[in-house]
């Protein structure tokens, strides 16, 4: 079974600077994807980033991007000029690309809480 | 923007008490989830339904949950003879595909007291 691991459960950035989020998992698959979901604090969970493990190039989107290092099984966010906005708990997931199940079920990990200082 | 929506967004129940908890998936979308988060921990896996059918579950998704798509749109989970520890945020998620992006819901925060 996958297992997803985020290990560190609060950060703190100060407005307008990068930080980084950190996301190790673990798979016998080689084929599969990851996504970063972003929780606010109304609760709903919004997708951030997806990655294609078959994909070298890694995801951006805006201010948002990844590296991810496939032998390493890692997989962190990075975001850059950080905004009060993305206050929130970042997840990561994984879920595998082939299910002869019908199921692709996501695999979270516990979440890191960011807070973005003013 | 399509989007994922669930009712109620809050469900007070007594312990013991059945509650069914409904989601509208988007509309073109052939993969439907549930998933649970514990206050302050991670979101769990609950069930997975394609083609009218539950597809896999979870350990948690015991006798006591069930699965519905009644008419097509709706999507429910039905929680019978409720417990304290079944107090949590319960997300709705449908995708396209089962590799694509999957739509959360606003969510159902369920309190069973």
């Amino acid at each position: 079974a996958q297992t997803v691991t985020q290990s560190q459960p609060e950060m703190s950035v100060q407005e307008a600077e990068t930080v980084t989020l950190s996301c190790t998992y673990d798979t016998s698959e080689s084929n599969y994807y990851l996504f970063w979901y972003k929780q606010p604090p109304s609760r709903q969970m919004i997708l951030v980033i997806r990655q294609e493990a078959y994909k070298q190039q890694n995801a951006t989107e805006n201010r948002f991007s990844v590296n991810f290092q496939k032998a390493a099984k890692s997989f962190s966010l990075k975001i850059s000029d950080s905004q009060l906005g993305d206050t929130a708990m970042y997840f990561c997931a994984f879920i595998h690309a082939y299910s002869g199940a019908g199921s692709y079920q996501l695999t979270f990990g516990k979440g890191t809480k960011l807070s973005v200082i003013p | 923007e399509p989007e994922v929506t669930q009712t109620p967004s809050h469900q007070v129940t007594q312990m013991g008490q059945e509650v069914i908890l409904r989601c509208v998936p988007i509309s073109n979308h052939l993969y439907f989830y549930w998933y649970r988060q514990i206050l302050g921990q991670k979101v769990e896996f609950l069930v997975s339904f394609y083609n009218n059918e539950i597809s896999e579950k979870s350990e948690i998704f015991d006798d006591q949950f069930s699965v519905e798509r009644p008419d097509g749109s709706n999507f429910t989970l039905k929680i019978r003879s409720t417990k304290l520890e079944d107090s949590a945020m319960y997300f709705c998620a449908s995708s396209e595909a089962g590799i694509t992006e999957a739509f959360f819901g606003q969510g159902t925060r369920l309190t069973v007291v």
